[in-house]
């Protein structure tokens, strides 16, 4: 399995600022995904970071509000723009493991927006 | 765009229970992953399916995949305390590769004392 880490964990954010999350890899994969879990719901994919090309989004995901990096094959950033308490959610970071055919996640970052 | 409805959405028993989740899909799924998620934690996979009709251990879990490749079902024996979360189902969202997932809507258990 892979290990992925994520920080911060947690955080409180003013709306109208921006936070990015970090998210780290304890070996090389070529896709990482970012997903947002919004209060009592299910897991929704936000994007998926494709090292060395632009992030693919989904269907109501938009580059502007979720700028991603993927500056090499074990890290990734998510950033949060222009925050409203809308965005109050937790993001999660996955990536496969070795055998690529499970995904594996990070322990989440809690956003709360005010 | 494929949806994943989990059933029941919430579960109240006593601790030594056996427990019983279903998750359902209105297309076909070539692989069923099972996760569970902790308070302030990431989903944790439980249990992977590749084939349909398999059915799959991990220690007090079983899990199968349906037949029809629509279903997949989830079960604990003799539940114990730490068996409390959310267990959410998930499969692929391409034909290629299971990293890119859709999730169940999840089925929260609750162990009354």
């Amino acid at each position: 399995s892979a290990v992925i880490s994520q920080k911060p964990s947690r955080d409180i954010c003013q709306r109208g600022t921006s936070l990015t999350i970090q998210c780290q890899v304890d070996s090389q994969v070529t896709m990482m995904f970012w997903y947002r879990q919004q209060p009592g719901q299910s897991l929704t994919l936000i994007a998926t970071a494709n090292q060395g090309s632009e992030a693919t989004y989904e269907s109501g995901f938009v580059i502007d509000k979720f700028p991603i990096s993927r500056p090499n094959l074990t890290f990734s950033t998510l950033t949060v723009s222009n925050m409203s308490p809308e965005d109050s959610s937790i993001y999660l970071c996955s990536a496969p493991g070795t055998a690529n055919t499970e995904a594996f996640f990070g322990q989440g970052t809690r956003l709360t927006v005010v | 765009g494929q949806q994943l409805n989990q059933s029941p959405q919430s579960m109240f028993i006593q601790e030594g229970e056996d427990v019983s989740m279903n998750c359902t899909s209105s297309s076909i799924f070539n692989t069923w992953l099972w996760y569970k998620q902790d308070p302030g934690e990431g989903p944790v996979l439980l249990i992977a399916l590749y084939k349909a009709g398999e059915l799959t251990s991990n220690g007090r879990l079983t899990a199968q995949f349906g037949i029809t490749r629509k279903d997949s079902f989830l079960n604990i024996s003799a539940s114990i305390p730490s068996d409390v979360g959310i267990y959410f189902c998930a499969g692929p969202r391409d034909y290629f590769g299971n990293e890119k997932l859709t999730f169940g809507t999840g089925t929260r258990l609750t162990i009354i004392p």
